[in-house]
């Protein structure tokens, strides 16, 4: 069936350093959602790509979709103690229905330390 | 705009024992979704709906689970049997149209003893 995987599971960084976690669906994706969950909290939206190799910028953050639509990044510059939690990618899933029918991706829980 | 309001938080329940879990979605969104999160499996889609109508329950794990909508601001997710497999946190999510971004409740914690 489809996956969404995601890489790094976890990751532990400086505040201040940069962060960077990898999407990849075994599937074409017609757009691409990321949701951040902070601990004991729940998934919050952050951004929709669509297009093809597109970009998108959200204060430090930097959101990329692939030129195959099948791959996805998330760039945190220089890292904020407000950044710890899970960052999930989520698609469409392949098996029809609503385009908001979501899968979501296995999660990269990001710590920092001040 | 309250967000999707699920009840209760927390939730402790003995092996065999039924277990309702609630859910109240933004007014005006036409689907809503159950997700169940464990470490294991993750954020897994269990049923959503459109217009209050059941679309896809494929993700509902055995028949002990069942849910429902009766109207557009209610839904409910039960278990009956609930079984130590079933804890969890179940979160409910709902959104305005297709292509849209999902608004998510503050989730129940179910733990089955």
């Amino acid at each position: 069936g489809q996956q969404v995987m995601q890489i790094p599971q976890y990751q532990h960084v400086q505040e201040g350093e940069d962060f960077t976690t990898y999407c990849n669906s075994s599937t074409t994706l017609s757009n691409i959602q990321w949701y951040k969950q902070r601990p004991g909290g729940h998934p919050v939206f952050l951004i929709q790509l669509v297009k093809s190799g597109e970009v998108k910028k959200q204060k430090r953050l930097t959101f990329q979709f692939g030129e195959a639509k099948k791959n996805s990044s998330l760039h945190i510059t220089a890292t904020q103690t407000t950044d710890v939690g899970t960052y999930f990618c989520a698609g469409p899933t392949s098996e029809g229905g609503a385009t908001n029918k979501l899968i979501f991706g296995t999660g990269t829980l990001l710590a920092v330390q001040p | 705009d309250a967000g999707v309001i699920q009840s209760p938080r927390h939730e402790v329940t003995e092996m065999g024992q039924e277990v309702t879990l609630r859910c109240k979605p933004i007014s005006g969104h036409d689907y809503l979704f159950w997700y169940r999160q464990t470490m294991m499996r993750g954020l897994e889609l269990l049923i959503y709906f459109n217009n209050n109508v059941p679309i896809d329950d494929s993700g509902m794990p055995e028949d002990r689970f069942s849910a429902k909508m009766p109207n557009a601001s209610f839904s409910t997710l039960k278990i009956q049997p609930s079984e130590p497999r079933d804890s969890a946190v179940y979160f409910c999510a709902s959104s305005l149209g297709e292509d849209q971004k999902l608004f998510f409740g503050s989730g129940t914690q179910l733990s089955v003893l």
